[in-house]
């Protein structure tokens, strides 16, 4: 297992355009989250799975954004209508329980043209 | 609205000095609270995972300690290196494993 995978690393997008970005956690874990962070910024927190199961989502979340965990396994994190201020770096994690760490995949960077 | 600040938001310092941030978050609700590493075109990596009021955990050259009464966490590094430059996160849990992140503080170590 090589930790946490995101694809693409990065997408340019016209605005109006519809995005999908893809994680792979490490197969044990059965939490898994995605953040985005724009400059200057933390991660902030966009929503979070336990296994299938999307258990929390924020408010920062449009109903332009979408995330899925079929199966458990990967997520996917899809933007439709994109607009500029959606560019940012999209980070996925995963954890194991709560008392670990997270382990971060590199991220997605989206800039929206 | 639960905030999490960090300072200095940005440090420079010289090849050998020892340095801190400080961490400050609210002091109700208290889950655990987390620092990373983010070392620039890399992922961000877990250093520590703090639970208890008092804690104290070493990883080589780095410390940190907690305060979740007064609600603040101190993280320290010994004799800094160049390769010790980086975005040092913290982050805090309450309730659910759900992180809030502060800004981050940079790093600069110079040789």
């Amino acid at each position: 297992d090589t930790g946490v995978s995101q694809n693409p690393r990065h997408k340019i997008t016209k605005r109006g355009q519809n995005v999908t970005f893809r994680c792979d956690p490490i197969s044990e874990h059965n939490r898994l989250y995605w953040y985005r962070q724009t400059l200057g910024q933390g991660p902030e927190f966009l929503t979070y799975f336990q296994n299938e199961a999307q258990l929390e989502k924020s408010r920062l979340l449009s109903d332009r954004f979408s995330a899925e965990r079929p199966k458990g396994s990967f997520s996917t994190l899809e933007i439709q209508r994109t607009e500029q201020g959606d560019s940012a770096m999209y980070l996925c994690a995963s954890s194991l329980s709560p008392g670990n760490g997270y382990t971060f995949g590199s991220g997605t960077r989206l800039t929206v043209v | 609205i639960l905030n999490v600040e960090q300072s200095p938001q940005s440090l420079h310092v010289q090849e050998g000095d020892s340095t801190n941030f400080t961490c400050s978050f609210p002091s109700s609700n208290f889950y655990a609270l987390h620092w990373y590493r983010w070392e620039t075109a890399k992922s961000p990596e877990a250093l520590f995972v703090m639970t208890l009021n008092g804690d104290e955990k070493k990883k080589g050259r780095i410390s940190a300690t907690l305060n979740t009464k007064e609600g603040y966490s101190y993280l320290y590094i010994k004799g800094s290196q160049p390769e010790d430059s980086a975005t040092y996160l913290c982050a805090f849990a309450y309730n659910t494993d759900k992180l809030i992140f502060g800004t981050g503080t940079r790093l600069q170590v110079f040789p």
